[in-house]
């Protein structure tokens, strides 16, 4: 089955600068790779995603690449904002809109005012 | 905007008892999944539903767990009996299901305390 790693675990930057979050997945067969943001005691929410016919997706601040030769995806925001503090979970799934999702482990991510 | 709905939000029950978790997808989603997640961990799938019927329990632990979808609505997730390694919270999440349509909208889970 499908294995997703994600780094990193924790992520610390200032207000104001990037962030940038790393997931490699292992089944070739997967072709969608959407994003969630859980902030404490909340569900995941669905901020970004991006189909394997797209090399890159953008949502203001917000934007998704994949490279699907490496099996790897990235997470990339910017001008961080005290609000974007949360976990952050990659996910990949086979993308009929039929199969499950297998997940990252989470970054959790930190802007210092 | 329509959300997954989820009850109840706590729940906090003595190990070797029962317990019962509804989801309520958003209206017209036919996929429906149950996930739990570890504190700490992202979420891993115990049931997928399409319509009534379950597409892949495969990770239920079915000695204990059972997931019922009878009218291809709501749907109950129940444990029985509890056991320590249950603590967790459960999410429900729904999806369309329908071709080129692939999001995953996760409602705010049930967060499980056994003691």
């Amino acid at each position: 089955g499908e294995n997703v790693e994600q780094h990193p675990s924790t992520l610390s930057v200032q207000e104001g600068d990037s962030a940038v979050i790393k997931c490699t997945y292992s089944d070739s067969a997967s072709n969608y790779f959407p994003w969630y943001k859980q902030e404490l005691g909340k569900g995941p929410q669905l901020i970004i995603d991006i189909r394997s016919n797209v090399g890159e997706k953008k949502d203001q601040r917000i934007a998704v690449t994949l490279n699907k030769t490496a099996k790897h995806f990235s997470l990339h925001i910017t001008e961080t904002q005290p609000e974007d503090s949360a976990v952050y979970f990659c996910a990949a799934s086979e993308g009929t809109g039929r199969r499950a999702l297998t997940f990252g482990s989470g970054t959790r991510l930190q802007v210092q005012p | 905007e329509a959300e997954v709905a989820q009850s109840p939000r706590y729940k906090i029950t003595e190990k070797s008892q029962a317990v019962a978790f509804w989801c309520d997808p958003i209206s017209g989603h036919a996929t429906l999944y149950w996930y739990r997640q570890i504190l700490g961990q992202g979420p891993e799938l115990l049931v997928q539903f399409q319509d009534e019927s379950v597409v892949d329990d495969s990770q239920l632990p079915k000695d204990r767990f059972s997931a019922e979808r009878l009218k291809g609505v709501d749907s109950t997730l129940k444990i029985q009996p509890a056991e320590l390694g249950d603590s967790a919270m459960y999410l429900c999440a729904s999806s369309l299901a329908i071709s080129g349509t692939y999001e995953q909208y996760f409602g705010p889970g049930t967060r499980l305390t056994v003691t």
